[in-house]
């Protein structure tokens, strides 16, 4: 099984400032990572796939970047909406298709 | 546009079964694989288990594996989760989950679209 690892699990921040999250992958998934928002009681919602695609409708302030077992995603000028959880995913070899333990971005 | 509702979720005692269904609209169900990821309560993302486009492939996860299964039925475009054994450890809101990509089998791809979740708590 692929291990996703987070960091930070907190990240306080400003509106306006710069976010960069980081996943690490205990093995290579290729590029076959993706990023999601989850706000409270509310579904996930997907942000980049393949490392670095932005999904539909998803602002260009938010991009993705990395391949093999390091990935970042970086949110260039936050948003007061963007204040939520992110998880990472993998999709690069066989299930099970784990998730990391999150981070938490907050004002 | 992509719509996903889940139902079956509620109070179910250890031991016992519960299915959950999923029905979709606004796209082709047929052409993606789908999956179901649940959530404990103040938890993290947990992926669950995957039904390819075809119906050839399924995977659980090992939490799971051997107690539940998943199927669908493209005639009514729905998709379903059979918890059979069920644990207090299998609390949590149950989400379906739609393949980013058409005729895959899970693998290089994402969960583009989520159904917005059924709570499921197992408790005496």
């Amino acid at each position: 099984e692929i291990v996703l690892t987070q960091s930070p699990a907190t990240l306080s921040l400003s509106p306006g400032e710069r976010a960069t999250l980081s996943c690490r992958a205990s093995q290579s998934v290729d590029i076959y990572l993706a990023w999601y928002q989850q706000k409270p009681g509310q579904a996930p919602r997907l942000l980049i796939y393949d490392g670095s695609n932005r999904a539909t409708g998803i602002p260009d302030r938010f991009s993705g970047r990395g391949s093999g077992t390091d990935f970042t995603l970086t949110i260039s000028s936050l948003e007061p909406e963007d204040f939520a959880v992110y998880y990472c995913q993998q999709r690069g070899n066989r299930p099970p298709y784990t998730f990391g333990q999150g981070t938490k971005l907050e004002i | 546009q992509v719509h996903l509702v889940e139902s079956g979720g509620g109070v179910v005692q250890p031991g016992r079964s519960l299915r959950l269904s999923c029905a979709a609209s606004g796209f082709t169900f047929s052409n993606f694989g789908m999956h179901w990821v649940r959530q404990a309560p103040g938890k993290g993302l947990e992926w669950v288990a995957l039904i390819s486009y075809d119906v050839s492939y399924k995977d659980y996860a090992d939490s799971v594996k051997g107690r539940f299964t998943i199927s669908r039925d493209d005639s009514k475009n729905t998709l379903y989760l059979q918890m059979n054994s069920l644990r207090a450890e299998d609390t949590a809101v149950y989400y379906c989950a739609k393949d980013r990509r058409a005729y895959t089998y899970g693998f290089a791809t994402a969960n583009e679209d989520w159904g917005q979740g059924t709570l499921v708590i197992v408790s005496s």
